[in-house]
Protein backbone atom coordinates (compact mmCIF):
# COMPACT_ATOMS: atom_id res chain seq x y z
CA UNK A 1 0.00 0.00 0.00
CA UNK A 2 1.15 3.93 0.15
CA UNK A 3 3.53 4.60 2.50
CA UNK A 4 5.79 7.42 3.53
CA UNK A 5 8.87 6.96 5.28
CA UNK A 6 11.08 9.32 7.46
CA UNK A 7 14.34 9.10 9.38
CA UNK A 8 12.96 9.73 13.06
CA UNK A 9 16.08 12.46 14.06
CA UNK A 10 18.59 14.69 13.21
CA UNK A 11 20.80 16.73 15.20
CA UNK A 12 22.98 19.55 13.75
CA UNK A 13 24.67 22.87 15.50
CA UNK A 14 22.82 26.43 14.90
CA UNK A 15 24.46 27.90 11.69
CA UNK A 16 24.61 24.31 9.85
CA UNK A 17 22.57 23.08 6.98
CA UNK A 18 19.70 20.58 7.88
CA UNK A 19 18.88 18.09 5.54
CA UNK A 20 15.52 15.70 6.06
CA UNK A 21 15.30 13.15 3.67
CA UNK A 22 11.88 11.56 2.64
CA UNK A 23 10.86 8.27 0.62
CA UNK A 24 7.25 7.36 -0.97
CA UNK A 25 5.78 4.27 -2.53
CA UNK A 26 2.83 5.90 -4.42
CA UNK A 27 4.31 6.80 -7.93
CA UNK A 28 1.18 8.43 -8.90
CA UNK A 29 1.96 11.02 -5.92
CA UNK A 30 0.90 14.37 -7.37
CA UNK A 31 1.93 17.17 -4.68
CA UNK A 32 4.76 16.42 -2.08
CA UNK A 33 4.18 18.07 1.21
CA UNK A 34 6.32 19.72 4.13
CA UNK A 35 4.84 20.39 7.39
CA UNK A 36 6.40 21.25 10.94
CA UNK A 37 4.84 20.76 14.21
CA UNK A 38 6.21 22.76 17.33
CA UNK A 39 5.95 21.24 20.71
CA UNK A 40 1.95 20.86 21.66
CA UNK A 41 1.11 22.61 18.27
CA UNK A 42 -0.76 22.11 15.20
CA UNK A 43 1.09 21.30 11.83
CA UNK A 44 2.35 24.44 10.02
CA UNK A 45 2.61 23.61 6.06
CA UNK A 46 6.00 24.97 4.83
CA UNK A 47 5.84 24.11 1.24
CA UNK A 48 4.80 21.53 -0.98
CA UNK A 49 6.21 21.00 -4.39
CA UNK A 50 4.60 19.67 -7.87
CA UNK A 51 5.30 16.24 -9.16
CA UNK A 52 6.41 17.33 -12.14
CA UNK A 53 9.07 19.89 -10.37
CA UNK A 54 12.84 19.18 -9.32
CA UNK A 55 13.54 21.98 -7.00
CA UNK A 56 11.90 24.35 -5.79
CA UNK A 57 13.63 27.25 -3.41
CA UNK A 58 11.78 29.45 -0.97
CA UNK A 59 14.11 31.59 1.32
CA UNK A 60 16.26 29.47 3.26
CA UNK A 61 14.17 25.95 2.54
CA UNK A 62 14.78 23.97 -0.73
CA UNK A 63 13.03 21.20 -1.64
CA UNK A 64 14.50 18.77 -3.77
CA UNK A 65 12.62 15.70 -6.11
CA UNK A 66 14.12 12.57 -7.28
CA UNK A 67 10.73 11.46 -8.82
CA UNK A 68 12.81 8.19 -10.29
CA UNK A 69 13.61 7.16 -6.65
CA UNK A 70 11.08 8.60 -5.20
CA UNK A 71 13.03 10.56 -2.85
CA UNK A 72 12.19 13.93 -1.28
CA UNK A 73 14.21 16.32 0.94
CA UNK A 74 14.27 19.29 2.25
CA UNK A 75 16.67 21.39 3.44
CA UNK A 76 16.95 24.49 5.53
CA UNK A 77 19.99 26.54 5.15
CA UNK A 78 21.42 28.58 8.33
CA UNK A 79 19.26 26.49 10.85
CA UNK A 80 18.57 28.54 14.12
CA UNK A 81 17.21 26.93 17.33
CA UNK A 82 13.70 28.43 16.36
CA UNK A 83 13.75 25.66 13.68
CA UNK A 84 13.84 22.89 16.14
CA UNK A 85 11.08 21.04 15.91
CA UNK A 86 9.15 17.61 13.89
CA UNK A 87 8.88 17.94 10.38
CA UNK A 88 6.53 15.67 8.23
CA UNK A 89 6.86 14.66 5.26
CA UNK A 90 3.29 14.14 3.04
CA UNK A 91 1.98 12.79 -0.40
CA UNK A 92 -0.62 13.46 -2.27
CA UNK A 93 -2.35 10.50 -4.36
CA UNK A 94 -4.63 11.00 -7.34
CA UNK A 95 -7.49 10.54 -5.78
CA UNK A 96 -6.35 13.48 -2.97
CA UNK A 97 -5.37 10.91 -0.17
CA UNK A 98 -2.31 12.47 1.93
CA UNK A 99 -0.16 9.70 3.37
CA UNK A 100 2.00 11.18 6.21
CA UNK A 101 5.46 10.03 7.40
CA UNK A 102 6.13 9.30 11.19
CA UNK A 103 7.96 12.64 11.09
CA UNK A 104 11.70 13.78 12.02
CA UNK A 105 12.56 15.23 15.19
CA UNK A 106 15.13 18.57 14.29
CA UNK A 107 17.07 19.48 16.97
CA UNK A 108 19.51 22.26 16.84
CA UNK A 109 22.07 22.56 19.16
CA UNK A 110 23.66 26.06 19.54
CA UNK B 1 -8.04 36.42 10.89
CA UNK B 2 -8.76 33.38 8.61
CA UNK B 3 -7.85 29.82 10.32
CA UNK B 4 -9.35 27.07 11.99
CA UNK B 5 -9.87 26.70 16.02
CA UNK B 6 -9.83 23.33 18.19
CA UNK B 7 -11.20 23.21 21.57
CA UNK B 8 -10.43 23.04 24.11
CA UNK B 9 -6.84 22.57 24.16
CA UNK B 10 -6.59 19.81 26.89
CA UNK B 11 -9.32 17.45 27.36
CA UNK B 12 -9.79 14.64 30.23
CA UNK B 13 -12.29 11.97 30.84
CA UNK B 14 -12.93 9.13 32.31
CA UNK B 15 -12.90 5.84 30.83
CA UNK B 16 -16.47 4.98 29.17
CA UNK B 17 -17.68 8.41 28.74
CA UNK B 18 -18.78 9.63 25.10
CA UNK B 19 -16.60 13.05 24.45
CA UNK B 20 -17.12 15.92 21.56
CA UNK B 21 -14.04 17.78 19.86
CA UNK B 22 -15.07 20.92 18.21
CA UNK B 23 -13.64 22.06 15.28
CA UNK B 24 -14.28 25.22 13.98
CA UNK B 25 -12.77 26.85 10.36
CA UNK B 26 -13.50 30.46 8.57
CA UNK B 27 -11.67 29.77 5.80
CA UNK B 28 -14.63 28.92 3.76
CA UNK B 29 -13.17 25.42 3.09
CA UNK B 30 -15.50 23.05 1.70
CA UNK B 31 -13.41 20.16 3.00
CA UNK B 32 -12.20 19.03 6.45
CA UNK B 33 -10.41 16.12 8.16
CA UNK B 34 -9.63 14.82 11.22
CA UNK B 35 -6.23 13.42 12.34
CA UNK B 36 -5.23 11.25 15.04
CA UNK B 37 -1.65 11.44 15.94
CA UNK B 38 0.24 9.30 18.53
CA UNK B 39 4.08 9.14 19.16
CA UNK B 40 6.35 8.03 16.38
CA UNK B 41 3.48 6.64 14.00
CA UNK B 42 2.45 10.37 12.16
CA UNK B 43 -0.71 11.17 10.98
CA UNK B 44 -4.03 8.92 10.67
CA UNK B 45 -7.02 9.89 8.90
CA UNK B 46 -10.10 9.26 10.92
CA UNK B 47 -13.07 10.83 9.14
CA UNK B 48 -12.94 13.63 6.26
CA UNK B 49 -15.77 15.59 4.49
CA UNK B 50 -16.18 16.61 1.68
CA UNK B 51 -19.23 19.07 1.42
CA UNK B 52 -21.93 19.79 4.35
CA UNK B 53 -23.69 17.06 5.28
CA UNK B 54 -21.77 14.26 4.04
CA UNK B 55 -18.57 12.51 5.40
CA UNK B 56 -16.28 8.98 4.98
CA UNK B 57 -14.21 7.08 7.50
CA UNK B 58 -10.46 7.32 7.22
CA UNK B 59 -8.33 5.05 7.88
CA UNK B 60 -9.29 4.75 11.57
CA UNK B 61 -12.62 5.39 12.04
CA UNK B 62 -14.02 2.98 14.74
CA UNK B 63 -15.22 3.76 17.68
CA UNK B 64 -15.49 7.61 16.14
CA UNK B 65 -18.18 9.36 14.90
CA UNK B 66 -18.34 13.01 13.28
CA UNK B 67 -21.13 15.66 11.92
CA UNK B 68 -20.90 18.35 9.59
CA UNK B 69 -23.96 20.67 9.60
CA UNK B 70 -22.63 23.81 8.72
CA UNK B 71 -19.69 23.97 6.58
CA UNK B 72 -17.88 26.09 9.22
CA UNK B 73 -17.92 23.44 11.72
CA UNK B 74 -16.84 19.45 11.72
CA UNK B 75 -17.62 18.06 15.45
CA UNK B 76 -15.60 14.59 16.62
CA UNK B 77 -17.57 12.34 18.78
CA UNK B 78 -14.95 10.06 20.43
CA UNK B 79 -17.10 7.01 21.78
CA UNK B 80 -16.94 4.39 24.75
CA UNK B 81 -16.15 1.91 22.05
CA UNK B 82 -13.06 3.83 21.04
CA UNK B 83 -10.24 0.97 22.76
CA UNK B 84 -7.45 3.10 23.13
CA UNK B 85 -8.72 7.49 22.87
CA UNK B 86 -5.93 9.12 24.44
CA UNK B 87 -4.03 11.05 21.55
CA UNK B 88 -3.62 14.51 20.06
CA UNK B 89 -6.33 15.32 17.66
CA UNK B 90 -5.78 17.18 14.75
CA UNK B 91 -8.45 18.93 12.70
CA UNK B 92 -7.46 20.06 9.36
CA UNK B 93 -9.39 21.60 6.25
CA UNK B 94 -8.74 22.69 2.55
CA UNK B 95 -10.95 24.65 -0.57
CA UNK B 96 -11.23 21.16 -1.92
CA UNK B 97 -9.67 17.55 -1.62
CA UNK B 98 -7.24 18.85 -4.18
CA UNK B 99 -6.12 21.75 -1.88
CA UNK B 100 -3.24 22.18 0.35
CA UNK B 101 -4.51 21.20 4.50
CA UNK B 102 -4.45 23.87 6.81
CA UNK B 103 -3.97 22.92 10.53
CA UNK B 104 -5.96 23.45 13.82
CA UNK B 105 -3.89 23.65 16.80
CA UNK B 106 -4.65 20.27 17.88
CA UNK B 107 -6.72 18.80 21.01
CA UNK B 108 -5.35 16.99 23.81
CA UNK B 109 -7.20 14.03 25.26
CA UNK B 110 -6.15 11.77 27.51
CA UNK B 111 -8.75 9.24 28.89
CA UNK B 112 -8.11 8.06 32.75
Amino acid sequence: GEDVEQSLFLSVREGDSSVINCTYTDSSSTYLYWYKQEPGAGLQLLTYIFSNMDMKQDQRLTVLLNKKDKHLSLRIADTQTGDSAIYFCAARSNTGKLIFGQGTTLQVKP
Amino acid sequence: DGGITQSPKYLFRKEGQNVTLSCEQNLNHDAMYWYRQDPGQGLRLIYYSQIVNDFQKGDIAEGYSVSREKKESFPLTVTSAQKNPTAFYLCASSAGTSGSKFFGPGTRLTVL
